[in-house]
């Protein structure tokens, strides 16, 4: 079946870049999605990159996508205190929208 | 004022007890989708809708069922909770294009003693 992995935990000092990593198994994945989490919030989109493309960036971010071997990363230049949330990782197939999601990664960004 | 809304935003209740979590949005999309969160796992969809009379389940739907009154509202009933239900639960909308991004609310806690 599906599945997406991400580690669980990351952290990095502000200032640095941090690299968030994520795996996916259905080769069919049509678009694939970064989203944020901040504490008590709901998630809030990020980023996406539809599976024909090798990247995608925009401001701090930069997404990679490897497809040979169903790779994902995400990368956030500059890292802030702001940045600090849990991100996830997640895959949609088809014209149904239905997501999957990783379990996601907590950034932690100290001085 | 927010797009999606959920109703409670934290609940505590007992084992047996019927509850309802309820979703409003005002972003006027055809889509809503109810997620489960539990540490260490991500989100799992729980029931999806994709108009007022399409409803479908999702991979974690035993022990939920689902009302879609209107095009703004998608309720989420436990009809007899359980300890293993207790997580943090999120509904979220979106418009009806290929990848067209997912908007969540704000999550309810719910918490079966």
């Amino acid at each position: 079946g599906e599945d997406v992995e991400q580690s669980l935990f990351l952290s990095v000092r502000e200032g640095d870049s941090s690299v968030i990593n994520c795996t996916y198994t259905d080769s069919s994945s049509t678009y694939l999605y970064w989203y944020k989490q901040e504490p008590g919030a709901g998630l809030q989109l990020l980023t996406y990159i539809f599976s024909n493309m090798d990247m995608k960036q925009d401001q701090r971010l930069t997404v990679l996508l490897n497809k040979k071997d169903k790779h994902l990363s995400l990368r956030i230049a500059d890292t802030q205190t702001g940045d600090s949330a849990i991100y996830f990782c997640a895959e949609s197939t088809g014209g149904y929208n239905k997501l999957i999601f990783g379990a996601g990664t907590r950034l932690a960004v100290h001085p | 004022d927010a797009d999606v809304t959920q109703t409670p935003r934290n609940r505590i209740t007992k084992t047996g007890k019927r509850i309802m979590l309820e979703c409003s949005q005002t972003k006027g999309h055809d889509r809503m989708y109810w997620y489960r969160q539990d540490p260490g796992l991500g989100l799992r969809l729980i029931y999806y809708s994709f108009d007022v009379k399409d409803i479908n389940k999702g991979e974690i739907s035993d022990g939920y069922s689902v009302s879609r009154q209107a095009q703004a509202k998608f309720s989420l009933s436990l009809e007899s909770a359980i300890p293993n239900q207790t997580a943090l639960y999120f509904c979220a909308t979106s418009d009806s294009g290929t990848g067209s991004e997912q908007y969540f609310g704000p999550g309810t806690r719910l918490t079966v003693t």
